[in-house]
């Protein structure tokens, strides 16, 4: 089946350490995106990535990273600059044949809790 | 700039009923799109419809229902005959002509309860 497999499911950070969540799809996807979910709040993008080799920052990327080296992976860190990591992580894909504007699909998510 | 507010934190209601999840909207753009979600406890958000800024008929499918309205800014999405099964996060998003509409813009969200 096709889809979006985050891993791990449960994630627990020690201060100072960098942590990274996995993304991987079997969509044929060409973007991909990372959000964070708090209580009370909607998602909110972290980085997003058109293509292979590419990605931008959306709106909280200060304290992490990705890289986008494979069409199918788009692994996020956490680094020990992210001062308060504890979250709800989510990853999703689209196309982008189709034009803009498409749905996205997305993994189960990745809870990321401080030590 | 973008901005999605759904005022609904949480809704209750018994089986059967019907209910609405409002969804107000701004953005200077003429040219987006508007989207729905379902998050279940399970996590994972699931795509429930698209709508374009050209396109204000309303939509139907099975329980669900959609109403769009430019003038008041509004996507609102009902479900009728409600079930325990609804229970979800229901997410409202926009998505417009800034990043080339690779970006989207989540409300806050509407926790429903369906209880039997």
């Amino acid at each position: 089946d096709g889809g979006i497999t985050q891993s791990p499911k449960y994630l627990f950070r020690k201060e100072g350490q960098n942590v990274t969540l996995s993304c991987e799809q079997n969509l044929n996807h060409d973007a991909m995106y990372w959000y964070r979910q708090d209580p009370g709040q909607g998602l909110r993008l972290i980085y997003y990535s058109h293509i292979v080799n590419d990605f931008q920052k959306g709106d909280i990327a200060e304290g992490y990273s990705v890289s986008r080296e494979k069409k199918e992976s788009f692994p996020l860190t956490v680094t020990s600059a992210q001062k308060n990591p504890t979250a709800f992580y989510l990853c999703a894909s689209s196309i982008v044949g189709g034009g803009p504007f498409q749905p996205q699909h997305f993994g189960d998510g990745t809870r990321l809790s401080i030590l | 700039a973008q901005k999605v507010t759904q005022a609904q934190t949480e809704i209750s209601v018994v089986e059967k009923e019907d209910v609405t999840l409002d969804c107000v909207y701004e953005t200077r753009d003429t040219t987006y799109y508007l989207f729905w979600y379902k998050q279940p406890p399970s996590g994972e958000l699931v795509f429930l419809i698209r709508r374009n800024s050209f396109d204000e008929q309303n939509e139907i499918s099975g329980r669900y229902s959609w109403n769009f309205q430019k003038s008041t800014s509004s996507f609102n999405f009902t479900i009728t005959a409600s079930q325990v099964v609804d229970s979800a996060v229901y997410f409202c998003a926009l998505s417009d002509t800034d990043t080339g509409g690779f970006k989207t813009i989540f409300g806050a969200g509407t926790r429903l309860f369906v209880k039997a």
